[in-house]
């Protein structure tokens, strides 16, 4: 059973526009999540996290959102571009237990 | 530092055989991940090493799939027998710390394809 949802599988942005991915979890005892980059042919990368303390973390263009009551976070990438076409999964721990990930979204940034 | 290592980048082998996976973490790096992604189901944990002892080997599929650290630089997974299903990437992780809050770094991967 999928504790982390990534519903899209792929998304399409035109550069220097805005790039918004979602991600919605059903564990209310989830308390960290982070998000994920990975370019075809390497390993996932760090991107950003968020504690469930906050609603918002912002790393330079990159944002995440967290809304606790509706069990949903996203990540907005402003201005998209071209590099950032990568697939990117979100992740989300509970009480420093083991991370559950998405299936992960497809960001395509059309130049 | 190089980073984690995996080897091989890609395995080819016929149903029944036995695969072994390869993975050197991050000199320094308590924690070793052994995860596996499919298109269905995204990145799953299958088993955990703190300080080269299994934590917690919850998510590993079944009994032909095992996985051993017997010293801090070294990991192997290993499937045996090999099954067309198993057919996936396998990714090795690892952190320096780990509570939740702390980045993974990780590898390459490893393509599997069980024909």
């Amino acid at each position: 059973d999928q504790q982390v949802k990534q519903n899209s599988p792929s998304l399409s942005v035109q550069e220097g526009r805005i790039s918004i991915l979602n991600c919605d979890y059903t564990n209310s005892m989830f308390d960290y999540f982070l998000w994920y980059k990975k370019y075809p042919a390497e390993g996932p990368t760090f991107l950003i996290s968020i504690s469930s303390i906050k609603d918002k973390n912002e790393d330079g263009r990159f944002t995440v959102f967290l809304n606790k009551s509706a069990k949903h976070l996203s990540l907005h990438i402003v201005p998209s571009q071209p590099g950032d076409s990568a697939v990117y999964f979100c992740a989300a721990s509970a009480l420093g237990n083991q991370f559950y990930f998405g299936t992960g979204t497809s960001l395509t940034v059309i130049p | 530092d190089a980073g984690v290592i995996q080897s091989p980048r890609h395995e080819v082998t016929e149903m029944g055989q036995e695969v072994t996976l390869r993975c050197k973490p991050i000199s320094g790096h308590d924690y070793l991940f052994w995860y596996r992604q499919t298109m269905m189901r995204g990145l799953e944990l299958l088993i955990y090493f703190n300080n080269n002892v299994p934590i917690d080997d919850s998510g590993m599929p079944e009994d032909r799939f095992s996985a051993k650290m017997p010293n801090a630089s070294f990991s192997t997974l290993k499937i045996q027998p090999s099954e067309p299903r198993d057919s996936a990437v396998y990714f090795c992780a690892s952190s320096p710390s780990w509570r939740g809050s702390n980045e993974q770094y990780f590898g390459p991967g490893t393509r599997l394809t069980v024909t």
